[in-house]
């Protein structure tokens, strides 16, 4: 069955205090995977679409990789505007539809 | 990037009513919408896949009668909860995309039905 699990669920961290957070997937032919952010009460925001085994995506502090089993987000530096729940995602058939993970909840202090 | 509008952001209604969701994508076409729908603290419920033109599908325990799902056009899908009822309380999120591009989100309604 095609899964994706996210970890830590939360995460808390000062100013300045880098870290990844983990999202790992079991899917049969991976036609990409994607981290999308999400502020309280509002949709999804498009981060990153990640295709192969060794690829990598920066946007800012984010930096996604991808291996045969997880993907990683890194956050260099974070500031308090990147507390958010990060979501990542992965399409389970041809037409689009995606799997979620639970998400990580991002709180940066400052 | 790629926008879209959903429209009402928040609605208040009482139980019985009938509720109207819009969702635009303003600088694209989409060939394919999604909705979505969201618990506090909980991630994404694919709720319904619509394709411009032809009829939704659903997902597995989604009533299709009590969620009616319209894509009339390439930039526009509606999703109308009918006879809501206070257990269909909730944050509804619509997608669009276009083949072989990620899905872009609206912002999102919040639905509370007294």
């Amino acid at each position: 069955e095609d899964q994706v699990t996210q970890s830590p669920e939360a995460l808390r961290l000062q100013e300045g205090e880098s870290s990844s957070l983990n999202c790992s997937y079991t899917v049969s032919g991976l036609r990409g995977l994607f981290w999308y952010r999400q502020d309280p009460g509002k949709g999804p925001e498009f981060l990153f679409t990640l295709y192969s085994a060794g690829e990598e995506k920066e946007k800012e502090r984010l930096k996604a990789t991808l291996t045969k089993k997880e993907s990683f987000l890194h956050i260099t530096a974070p500031k308090p505007e990147d507390s958010a729940t990060y979501l990542c995602a992965v399409p389970y058939n041809q037409g689009g539809k995606l799997i979620f993970g639970q998400g990580t909840e991002l709180s940066v202090k400052p | 990037g790629a926008v879209v509008s959903q429209h009402p952001s928040r609605v208040i209604c009482k139980s019985g009513t009938s509720v109207k969701i819009e969702c635009r994508s303003l600088d694209f076409q989409a060939t394919t919408m999604f909705w979505y729908r969201q618990f506090p603290k909980k991630s994404l419920m694919l709720m319904a896949t619509s394709n411009e033109g032809s009829k939704a599908t659903y997902e597995q325990g989604v009533e299709k009668d009590k969620f009616l799902i319209n894509h009339a056009s390439l930039t526009l899908s509606t999703l109308t909860v009918t006879s809501a009822h206070p257990e269909d309380s909730s944050f509804y999120i619509c997608s669009a995309s276009r083949v072989g591009q990620p899905q872009h989100f609206g912002d999102g309604t919040r639905l509370s039905i007294l």
